[in-house]
């Protein structure tokens, strides 16, 4: 089925440690982005990416890498974990006038 | 830069009233326009969207919205509640050019009453 798919869906970490989140689209689009979604502060944009090989800082950019090495993945890492990034994330692709968002993935940083 | 201002963070209607949902944006130019639902522990659901032509949209599920450029608005309404619409929505706007990147609302959420 042609979407935005996220993994994982559910995480825990501990302070300090670092993963990966994937994010993959099949739908050919150029751009993709990572938000992170708290309580009373809507979405904001971490990093986002206009085409493979490209990335670019977005609002909250801190504590985060990406990187594009394909066109259909987008993938978000945290080199050190922090409680402040304890969030729900999302992915979301976009060839012109719409988005299309994955499911989300809820980052637990104890 | 653009931003969006969405009045109320908690919302609450009786079954059967009028829904509306306030959003203001600031924009240099005219922006695109959005309105995004989230049902609970789900992603994000496009309901409407302006770009061009007619200032009055409509969505999905029975909502509407109403682009005014002199009072930089675009307030979301639906003329009568049901149960289903309790969730939280987001207003969002989008840089026409360039990057394309959705800047949000806080989010108003939509407690509906029996």
């Amino acid at each position: 089925n042609a979407g935005v798919t996220q993994t994982p869906k559910f995480r825990v970490l501990k302070t300090g440690q670092s993963m990966t989140l994937l994010c993959a689209q099949d739908m050919n689009h150029e751009y993709m982005y990572w938000y992170r979604q708290d309580p009373g502060m809507g979405l904001r944009l971490i990093h986002y990416s206009v085409g493979e090989g490209t990335t670019a800082k977005g609002e909250v950019p801190d504590g985060y890498n990406v990187s594009r090495l394909k066109k259909q993945n987008f993938l978000l890492g945290l080199e050190s974990a922090a409680p402040s990034q304890t969030s729900v994330y999302f992915c979301a692709s976009s060839p012109s006038l719409g988005y299309t968002f994955g499911s989300g993935t809820r980052l637990t940083v104890v | 830069a653009q931003s969006v201002t969405q009045l109320g963070s908690h919302v609450s209607v009786s079954e059967g009233a009028l829904v509306l949902l306030r959003c203001n944006y600031s924009s240099s130019v005219p922006p695109y326009l959005f309105w995004y639902v989230q049902y609970p522990n789900q992603g994000l659901q496009l309901l409407l969207k302006y770009t061009t032509g007619a200032t009055l949209v409509k969505g999905i599920n029975g909502f509407e919205a109403e682009f005014k450029k002199s009072e930089t608005s675009f307030h979301l309404t639906k003329p009568s509640a049901h149960m289903s619409d309790a969730a939280e929505y987001f207003c969002a706007v989008r840089e026409i050019q360039g990057a394309q990147k959705l800047v949000f609302g806080q989010g108003t959420r939509l407690t509906i009453n029996p």
